[in-house]
């Protein structure tokens, strides 16, 4: 089954102390690319990736590291979590950019809430 | 820059009732691509529809059909004969063409379909 896997789904932590949160895909997409949802203000794209060892900032970068040295997987790094990171994380990738009108997949979602 | 304006927060009808999302937006670029997503309880991001700027024509799927005007700026959804299980935040999402790999969001539409 194509898909998009992220884990943990749920993530209690607290300030200050590093976390990783896994993406993988398995439909051998080019992009993938970290959102964030928050109330009020839709998702907001973090990070994105073209390729493997390719990847750019988006809107929301700050607090956030990205890696792919692989091209299934696209980890979301938060070196140093803060209250203001709690939110509901998103991994997509897509087959080419979006800019190509190629649909993106969605994985369930992260809920982390940083206290 | 680009922004899409999803105005109503929370819509709430009983089942059967024909209902309208409304998504307005803005961009410079002249070639786009606008989409749908829903978000059921469950949490996940379902892919509904693409549309590129240069087809406005509209289309009809089942229940769902989408009304794309240009001169308006705007990509409505709207859902006949709504059921409780059309209950759901609904985004709608542009990104311009090209190696483009974000979507930018709207603040959704949270449906509420009752009995």
């Amino acid at each position: 089954e194509a898909q998009v896997t992220q884990n943990p789904r749920y993530l209690i932590t607290v300030t200050g102390k590093k976390l990783t949160v896994t993406c993988s895909q398995n439909m051998n997409h080019e992009y993938m690319s970290w959102y964030r949802q928050d109330p009020g203000l839709g998702l907001r794209q973090i990070y994105y990736s073209m390729n493997v060892e390719v990847t750019d900032k988006g809107d929301v970068p700050e607090g956030y590291k990205v890696s792919r040295k692989e091209k299934r997987n696209f980890p979301l790094i938060l070196e140093s979590p803060s209250p203001n990171q709690t939110s509901l994380y998103f991994c997509a990738s897509s087959i080419l950019g979006t800019g190509t009108g190629t649909e993106a997949f969605f994985g369930q979602g992260t809920r982390l809430t940083v206290v | 820059a680009q922004k899409v304006t999803q105005a109503q927060t929370e819509i709430s009808v009983v089942e059967k009732e024909d209902v309208t999302l409304d998504c307005v937006y803005e961009t410079r670029d002249t070639t786009y691509y606008l989409f749908w997503y829903k978000q059921p309880p469950s949490g996940e991001l379902v892919f509904l529809i693409r549309r590129n700027s240069f087809d406005e024509q509209n289309e009809i799927s089942g229940r769902y059909s989408w009304n794309f005007q240009k001169s308006t700026s705007s990509f409505n959804f709207t859902i006949t004969a709504s059921q409780v299980v059309d209950s759901a935040v609904y985004f709608c999402a542009l990104t311009h063409t090209g190696t483009a790999s974000k979507l930018t969001f709207g603040t959704g539409t949270r449906l509420q379909v009752t009995l």
